[in-house]
């Protein structure tokens, strides 16, 4: 079936550590997004792609790199720089960036800082 | 910059009757999308509806229905109906047509269903 599979449903790092988050899409879809969810904050943009090769900073960054080297998987990678990562995590995609379509999501990374 | 409010952080409705949800938000912008999006204690989003801002008409969706008031910039969900599967977070979503990248969302709205 065709969808958003991100992994590992939860995930524990230790202070200082990088840690990867991994988000897979067999949609064909072009655009890519990486979301943060903290309680009564609702969803944060932190990186976006629009396309292969390329990506854009979103509203909360810092602390956070990606890659899109592949049309089908735009991994996230938390850095020892990200001062507070316990968070809930969502991956989505959307067809065409231009394209009036909605998102799509993964079911979501679960990080804890121990 | 555009930003999306709603004013309600928990709301409650009673089995079989009708809720609304309230969403406003903030663009200079003439053309864009608006969404409600679902997302149960399975934490997974779930696209509920949606609205062109250059259509009148309201979208309906079986039994989600909103109130698009374009002047206003007011775009609330009415759930008619409640079902106990219908208990979740509930987030209003704002994305511009012109640029077309990121989608903005509200803090979202907790709705327990009362059996």
């Amino acid at each position: 079936d065709g969808g958003i599979t991100q992994s590992p449903k939860y995930l524990f790092r230790k202070e200082g550590q990088n840690v990867t988050l991994s988000c897979e899409q067999n949609l064909n879809h072009d655009a890519m997004y990486w979301y943060r969810q903290d309680p009564g904050q609702g969803l944060r943009l932190i990186y976006y792609s629009q396309i292969v090769n390329d990506f854009q900073k979103g509203d909360i960054a810092e602390g956070y790199s990606v890659s899109r080297e592949k049309k089908e998987s735009f991994p996230l990678t938390v850095t020892s720089a990200q001062k507070n990562p316990t968070a809930f995590y969502l991956c989505a995609s959307r067809r065409g960036a231009r394209e009036n379509t909605e998102a799509f999501f993964g079911q979501g990374t679960r990080l804890t800082v121990v | 910059a555009q930003t999306v409010t709603q004013s309600q952080p928990e709301m409650s409705v009673q089995e079989a009757e009708t809720v609304t949800l309230s969403c406003t938000y903030d663009t200079s912008e003439s053309d864009y999308y608006l969404f409600w999006y679902k997302q149960p204690p399975s934490r997974q989003m779930i696209l509920v509806i949606r609205q062109e801002a250059y259509k009148q008409q309201n979208a309906t969706e079986n039994r989600f229905s909103v109130n698009f008031q374009k002047a206003a910039k007011s775009f609330s969900l009415k759930i008619s109906d409640s079902q106990l599967g219908d208990a979740a977070m509930y987030f209003c979503a704002y994305r511009s047509a012109i640029r077309n990248d990121k989608v903005i969302f509200g803090p979202g709205t907790s709705l327990s269903v009362i059996p």
